[in-house]
């Protein structure tokens, strides 16, 4: 079974659109991620939900909505699709975050791979 | 603000050869760090990481990093490296302790292994 598994795998589409990009995993963690890969293979987080609480907003632009039905779950909604939004997205999973650190190993998704024409 | 510095942004080498991909950070703060890596067209997965104690990090598929306070580096090491080595190499940084639990990724090295 798939740890982190995302949907689509490719996105092709107009600018102006309006998409998603879904998120799940079943790993039973509390926190989950997205991060923005561009074509340099430059990786940023976007956003961070703990226990369907936002905990890490980057400076992201507000046409990037994160939503979290349920701890399993992390969607990605982006409106009005600019050229620069094409990257590949990456959803990925871990334990709480806590101070030790003990935990901080992060599960990755295949990676959504976007793009705006 | 926490940086990290992948010196190579590839680093071609013989199989069986050794290798070492440079990672130097820069944080105010103690950091924990991290060495993932990213398989052609798939996600990232981890390979090891430093959180305390000794300073020699040993990770899968054969890997280690050192911690090197003064030098503020993580460099990762591989004695004999194989064809299926190949791949992306991201060194990732972030805060000890406190309530910052953003990882800063580096901007990758392409480890390429010829035959």
């Amino acid at each position: 079974d798939t740890a982190v598994s995302q949907t689509p795998k490719y996105l092709v589409t107009q600018m102006g659109n309006d998409k998603s990009i879904k998120c799940e995993q079943n790993l039973g963690h509390d926190t989950m991620y997205w991060y923005k890969q561009d074509s340099k293979k430059f990786l940023k987080i976007m956003f961070s939900y703990n226990n369907k609480e936002l905990i890490i907003n980057e400076t992201v632009p507000n046409r990037f909505s994160p939503k979290s039905p349920d701890k399993a779950h992390l969607n990605l909604h982006i409106n009005s699709l600019e050229l620069g939004d094409s990257a590949v997205y990456f959803c990925a999973s871990s334990q709480a975050p806590t101070a030790s650190g003990l935990f901080d190993e992060q599960f990755f998704g295949p990676g959504t791979r976007l793009t705006v024409l | 603000a926490q940086s990290v510095t992948q010196l190579d942004s590839q680093v071609p080498v013989f199989e069986e050869a050794p290798v070492e991909l440079r990672c130097n950070y820069s944080s105010s703060v103690s950091v924990y760090l991290f060495w993932y890596v990213q398989y052609p067209n798939q996600g990232l997965q981890l390979l090891l990481k430093y959180l305390s104690g000794s300073t020699l990090v040993k990770g899968i598929n054969g890997f280690e990093a050192e911690f090197n306070k003064s030098q503020t580096s993580f460099h990762l090491r591989k004695p004999s490296v194989h064809i299926s080595d190949t791949a992306e190499y991201f060194c990732a940084v972030r805060d000890s302790g406190g309530s910052n639990y953003k990882l800063t990724f580096g901007k990758g090295t392409l480890l390429t292994v010829n035959p």
